[in-house]
């Protein structure tokens, strides 16, 4: 069994730029949710896609987006990046049939560090 | 709204120590509660959990009880290991909100000398 990968693992960018992240959900899984994790802090939701549509979101501007593909791999995106957007950003798979059990399926994560 | 609360750390602890990392939350609903762990260099882990209600969870040697009288949900484990050390986060997952997203508190390290 495949388990969720990330990718890149880390990356600078400068402030204004644009950068895209990729997930590999795990295998079996159709849902994709994306986490932010600021130093010291704990995961805050980003948004989460089921079945290729936006399923939720937290509160994060519109400047963070996301797509599923078929496969269920996903995408985040954030536009004009900022300092305080550096970050872990993870992403996690589950299964949508097993409604709200929140057992997600967490990669190791991209860590993004802007300058 | 939901909100979890954590805590502080770090903590640090001799090996066959008892521990206690203690969890308060706060719903809107009626929460599942869950510890996930966070080793170096891996990704975050599901510990246990507890849907409802003065279940509790455990694995590895670490317990929790939902404990809805004081909507708390602390960690206990009788005797640390060095393995153990990590960092650890409560979370709380509302059934009335997405399906499945998690509310994290901000974590807690816990460091076990040998």
């Amino acid at each position: 069994e495949t388990g969720v990968t990330q990718s890149p693992t880390h990356l600078i960018k400068t402030r204004g730029q644009q950068v895209t992240l990729r997930c590999s959900s795990q295998s079996g899984h159709n849902t994709v949710s994306w986490y932010q994790q600021a130093l010291g802090q704990g995961p805050q939701f980003i948004f989460q896609y089921y079945r290729e549509e936006e399923n939720g979101r937290g509160n994060f501007p519109p400047r963070f987006s996301g797509l599923q593909f078929p496969n269920y791999s996903s995408e985040l995106n954030v536009n004009a990046l900022e300092l305080d957007d550096s970050a872990l950003y993870l992403c996690a798979s589950s299964w949508g049939g097993t409604v709200n059990t929140g057992e997600l399926f967490f990669g190791e994560g991209s860590r993004l560090t802007v300058l | 709204g939901n909100s979890v609360t954590q805590m502080e750390g770090p903590v640090t602890l001799s090996e066959e120590a008892f521990l206690t990392i203690n969890c308060t939350y706060t719903a809107t609903g009626y929460p599942s509660l869950f510890w996930y762990v966070q080793y170096p260099g891996e990704g975050l882990q599901l510990l246990l959990k507890a849907t409802k209600a003065d279940d509790k969870g455990s694995n590895k040697g670490f317990e929790a009880t939902y404990r809805k009288e004081t909507t708390s949900f602390h960690l206990e484990k009788g005797s640390v290991q060095v393995s153990d050390s990590a960092v650890y986060f409560c979370a709380l997952s509302d059934r009335g909100s997405t399906l499945g997203r998690l509310y994290f508190g901000r974590g807690t390290q816990l460091t076990v000398w040998p």
